[in-house]
């Protein structure tokens, strides 16, 4: 069955860098698109970007763009979300999730990774 | 900026029906939106119900449907059951970009 396994949960100082795998099992990985997204505490969903597994080709969401990096290592069927220069506001739940079809997202979902900003 | 916007809140009687909305702050959504609806509930990853509008996924109970109603998406629960109360959240598509309205708390009482 399809998995989507995302690393644990991570501190971070403000002003560093955050990376979080996302390791995907009982599928073609280059098959599902991964897209990212995150929600602060108690708050809504926020999209962040995605990846076209199959050539790398990426897209952001505006909010963003000058601050996430999503990278994929075909080998281990594992992408990455990279988030730099961290704030108190970037504290939150980072999601994986797949899309597999044209305008279909979300099939399936990893699990959460809690970041938490704080000096 | 694009802003996809939700009723924050509604509240539903056992067995009622209900219609959630999402609209775009660019006009009338249409099927090149690509309207998905996402159910969550507390402490839980968000699961996906709808998408392409009308499209149910095949573990979503057919008492939740989806349309396009008054320029906006809309999520239908008709026969709605106390394990429906959750958050609900739409996403459309804005051309390689994806945005998620503010969500609907929905109570069922």
């Amino acid at each position: 069955q399809v998995q989507l396994v995302q690393s644990g949960a991570d501190v971070k100082k403000p002003g560093a860098s955050v990376r979080v795998s996302c390791k995907a099992s009982g599928y073609t990985f280059t098959s599902h698109n991964i897209h990212w997204m995150r929600q602060a505490p108690g708050q809504r969903l926020e999209w962040m970007g995605w990846m076209h597994t199959g050539n790398g080709d990426t897209q952001y969401s505006q909010k963003f763009q000058d601050r996430v990096t999503i990278t994929r290592d075909t080998s281990a069927s594992t992408a990455y979300m990279e988030l730099s220069s961290l704030t108190s506001e970037d504290t939150a739940v980072y999601y994986c999730a797949t899309q597999e079809v044209y305008g279909r997202v979300g099939d399936y979902w990893g699990q959460g990774t809690l970041v938490t900003v704080s000096s | 900026q694009t802003v996809v916007t939700q009723e924050p809140s509604l509240t539903v009687s056992p067995g009622g029906t209900i219609t959630l909305t999402c609209a775009s702050s660019t006009g009338a959504v249409t099927s090149g939106y690509y309207p998905n609806w996402f159910q969550q509930k507390p402490g839980q990853a968000p699961r996906a119900l709808i998408y392409d509008i009308t499209t149910r996924h095949s573990w979503t109970p057919a008492r939740f449907s989806g349309s396009l109603l008054g320029g906006k998406a809309a999520l239908t629960l008709s026969g709605v059951q106390p394990e429906d109360e959750a958050e609900y959240y739409c996403l459309l598509y804005y051309g390689g970009a994806w945005v998620f309205g503010g969500g609907t708390k929905l109570t069922v009482l």
